[in-house]
Parts: structure tokens; sequence; C-alpha cells
């Protein structure tokens, strides 16, 4: 069964930094693009960035909101992918989606999800 | 940036009933990278459809997805209590984006 499970949510101040992990299972992690998607209360979806596979270039993308803030990695030898987010702002405040992209372009799994607030 | 648009918002309608829902892009998208999903309250989202009409492991035949180019329609043939929820569409074309979702109420 596959499962991704978010840890590392909570309150943050504003400026500081976020740190998510996501442990994966059930499939083959390392031969996967894996990535994060976000909700503010009461809003939509918004996609946030991706990690490719080693095989497939091990690349980053990351969409506009936070493109120079965020970093996200990938421990194949733990199953787990990481976000790191930084200069946080309010707006930044949601639920943190873990995503399985397969095949590419959609989200076949998403982890339960973590909340993060930011607020001073 | 594509940006997508859904209509309607809001969707009232009664279990058994049919339900189309419409997604439109700024600019034509490639089929194979038009998703739609399903979520409900407190509860991560879950693929339906990709590839604009590839209903994913698990989902019910009554949920079917078309469309090309700039416009892509989700339809629910026959409303089931469970399929009250909110709606969202997505492509990838270099990069991603969601629409705002539409919410399927009932009436």
């Amino acid at each position: 069964e596959v499962q991704l499970v978010e840890s590392g949510g909570g309150l943050v101040k504003p400026g500081g930094s976020l740190r998510l992990s996501c442990a994966a299972s059930g499939f083959t992690f390392s031969d996967a693009f894996m990535g994060w998607v976000r909700q503010a209360p009461g809003k939509g979806l918004e996609w946030v960035g991706r990690i490719k596979s080693k095989n497939g270039g091990g690349t980053t993308d990351s969409a506009a909101p936070v493109k120079g803030r965020l970093t996200i990695s990938r421990d194949d030898s733990k199953n787990t992918l990481f976000l790191q987010l930084d200069s946080l702002k309010t707006d930044d405040t949601g639920v943190y989606f873990c995503t399985w992209e397969r095949p590419v372009g959609s989200f076949d799994f998403w982890g339960q999800g973590a909340m993060v607030t930011v607020s001073s | 940036e594509i940006v997508l648009t859904q209509s309607p918002g809001t969707l009232s309608l009664s279990p058994g009933e049919r339900a189309t829902l419409s997604c439109r892009a700024s600019q034509s998208v490639s089929s194979s990278y038009l998703a739609w999903y399903q979520q409900k309250p407190g509860q991560a989202p879950r693929r339906l459809i990709y590839g604009a009409s590839s209903r994913a492991t698990g989902i019910p035949d009554r949920f079917s997805g078309s469309g090309s180019g700039t416009d892509f329609t989700l339809t629910i043939s026959r409303l089931e209590p469970e399929d009250f929820a909110v709606y969202y569409c997505q492509q990838f074309g270099g990069s991603f984006t969601f629409g705002p979702g539409t919410r399927v109420d009932i009436k």
C-alpha cells in the first residue's frame, strides 16, 4: 500500500523557515518524481514545487511565489522527501501535501497534509 | 503561466442527476497533461482523471473526462451521495496550475 506521511508542520514566525518531511512507502521511491502542493485555509490548491528522480535528472522546479525561497531535496536511502521554505510570509500559511507525480504531469498519490501557520 | 478557469463555481444537484463541470485554459493544454481531482472537507485531494480522459485506479465509471485544446469537461453520469465535494482541474505545461474549483452540493 502506498503511503505518504508528512511531518514537521506547526507555528512559525514571519521571516522564519520551515522544514517538512514526507516519509514514503509502498513504491520505488528512488524512481519517483515527488513534489509539494499547498492549500491556504478555505482556498484552492496551489502547486509549490517538485523534484525529479535521479534517473530523471534530479532537478527541481518551483512555483513563482516561492522561487528563491524554496529548497526541495530527497534522501532515496531513507525514502524521504524534504521541503524547506525560507523567509516565510503569512501567505505561506496552509496545509502542505506531499505528492507522487505519476505519470509525469499529474499527482497520483497525496499525503494527508501538514498544517503550517505563519504568524507572529 | 497557463490559467485555468472552472465553471460553474457551484453546482447544486440532486443524487441521481448528471453533473457537467467545465475547465477552460488560457492557452492550449496537451491532453496528456490535464487531470481532475475530487476533494472532500478535511481530506487530501484524490485524482479521478488524468490524460484528460483516463480514469485513475479504482475510480467508478460514472466519472468521465473529455476535451482537448483549451476546453475540458468532467462528467459524473449519476451523482451518488459520496460525490458531493469540490472538484479541481489541473494542467502541466512545464509548470503546474490548478483551477479554482467547482463545488458540487446537494440541492
